[in-house]
């Protein structure tokens, strides 16, 4: 069964503070990545994609891939309150569905 | 362009009636998910269609739970005789998947959901 596995928090970092969210996966033969971040009563908004090992950089944010370790991550730099979601993992192996982890709760405090 | 769109946005039903829920994907898109998210979970896979192909519907909870897509686009959420477990938010995505391939294909877009509460 793939399995995608996130701390579920809170992680808590001060204003001005780098956001480290992490994610592992089961399936070794998964291809692509993508982190959402869903704030209270919200849905799910897609803010990175990643498909291959190394980094992936868009402003603030930036993905890292390691395939060989079965793990992702999110970087937010410069947190800010507003920032302040839950942040999901989510994992493609191959086919169209994607395996959702359970989301990881970041609170910025300023 | 316009995003996912789901009606209604909320939804009160007394316990053994049926609903209906919606969604519109983006236009273009040939793959439509629902989810299910109940009060502080994660999300739950309901049922997805791919084009013309048989929907996988490996996800729905029971057979009072039921959907489909008309014309490849617009699908329909159906829960018989409601029960006060269902309650929850019903999400709707979409996808390119199948049209270009790889791994753009697969990012999935959701609509703003649609809270079903059952009293």
């Amino acid at each position: 069964q793939k399995e995608v596995e996130q701390n579920s928090g809170p992680l808590s970092v001060p204003e001005g503070a780098i956001a480290s969210l992490n994610c592992t996966y089961s399936d070794r033969g998964s291809q692509s990545f993508f982190w959402y971040r869903q704030y209270s009563g919200k849905s799910p908004e897609l803010i990175m994609s990643i498909y291959s090992n190394g980094d992936k950089e868009d402003g603030r944010f930036t993905a890292q891939l390691n395939k060989a370790s079965q793990y992702v991550s999110l970087l937010i730099r410069d947190s800010q309150p507003s920032d302040s979601a839950t942040y999901l993992c989510a994992v493609n192996s191959g086919y169209s569905t994607l395996t959702f982890g359970k989301g990881t709760m970041l609170l910025v405090s300023p | 362009g316009a995003g996912v769109s789901q009606s209604p946005s909320n939804k009160v039903t007394e316990k053994g009636k049926d609903v209906e829920l919606r969604c519109d994907p983006i236009s273009g898109h040939t793959a439509l998910y629902w989810y299910r998210q109940s009060l502080g979970q994660g999300l739950e896979f309901l049922i997805y269609f791919q084009g013309n192909s048989a929907p996988d519907k490996s996800g729905l909870p029971s057979d009072r739970f039921s959907a489909e897509r008309t014309g490849g686009s617009v699908s329909t959420l159906t829960i018989q005789r409601t029960q006060q477990e269902d309650s929850a938010v019903y999400l709707c995505a979409s996808s390119l998947a199948g049209v270009e391939g790889g791994g753009l294909s697969y990012e999935q877009y959701f609509g703003p959901g649609t809270r079903l509460t059952v009293t």
